[in-house]
């Protein structure tokens, strides 16, 4: 298995952009884990997902965040409109048995 | 709620010098417990993890970590650290036997090993 895919893995906005990331979990895992990490915060967990339902979403910051996962592939997660403190590394994960990470998408809102 | 608190935030350490990093967890019922590693550029990996058993688990690389129950602890150790051993360390737990599986993480310990 490729393991959990993120897209893209650097993006670059301005400020007011609508942003979206994606996530490919691993086949078969029915959990599914939207983090954000920063330096001064750490990681945060900001929404999970059992067999595409979600469950938690208590972390999510503000409004402007939105996640879904329409299918057992596949995860959004959206930022609209985006602002420099969203700024930050946000991971998806999934799990069967244990917690595997993708590589983490690198936003850069200027 | 959770909470898990590292209170070691950053560690500089020589080769072969040994290693303890702390993390306490604030939740009064069964907890599983685990240690994650970051390595620069990369995503975060699994170490070890605890359920339930004995207390002292021992991960990849040489590391263990011990659960201590009466103080909401599960230390991180090793002996003997590498110059490779640099890497961000994170220590995590979620609810045992509730299904919930919410990851609460720590902060992180940025650990630098001087060659």
């Amino acid at each position: 298995d490729a393991g959990v895919i993120q897209s893209p893995r650097h993006e670059v906005t301005e400020m007011g952009q609508e942003v979206t990331l994606r996530c490919k979990p691993i086949s078969g895992h029915d959990y599914l884990f939207w983090y954000r990490q920063t330096m001064m915060r750490g990681l945060e967990l900001l929404i999970y997902f059992n067999n595409n339902v979600p469950i938690d979403d208590s972390g999510m910051p503000e409004d402007r965040f939105s996640a879904k996962m329409p299918n057992a592939s596949f995860s959004t997660l959206k930022i609209q409109p985006s602002e420099p403190r969203d700024s930050a590394v946000y991971f998806c994960a999934s799990k069967g048995g244990e917690l595997f990470f993708g590589e983490g998408s690198r936003l850069t809102v200027l | 709620a959770q909470s898990v608190s590292q209170h070691n935030h950053h560690v500089i350490l020589s080769e072969a010098a040994s290693l303890e990093l702390g993390c306490n967890y604030s939740y009064g019922g069964t907890v599983n417990l685990f240690w994650y590693v970051q390595y620069p550029g990369q995503h975060l990996q699994l170490l070890l993890k605890y359920f339930s058993g004995d207390p002292l688990v021992k991960g990849i690389k040489g590391f263990e970590a011990e659960f201590i129950k009466s103080k909401f602890s599960f230390n991180l150790r090793k002996p003997s650290v590498q110059w490779s051993d640099t890497a961000e360390y994170f220590c995590a737990v979620n609810e045992g036997y509730s299904g919930t599986y919410k990851y609460i993480f720590g902060t992180g310990t940025r650990l630098k090993v001087l060659a």
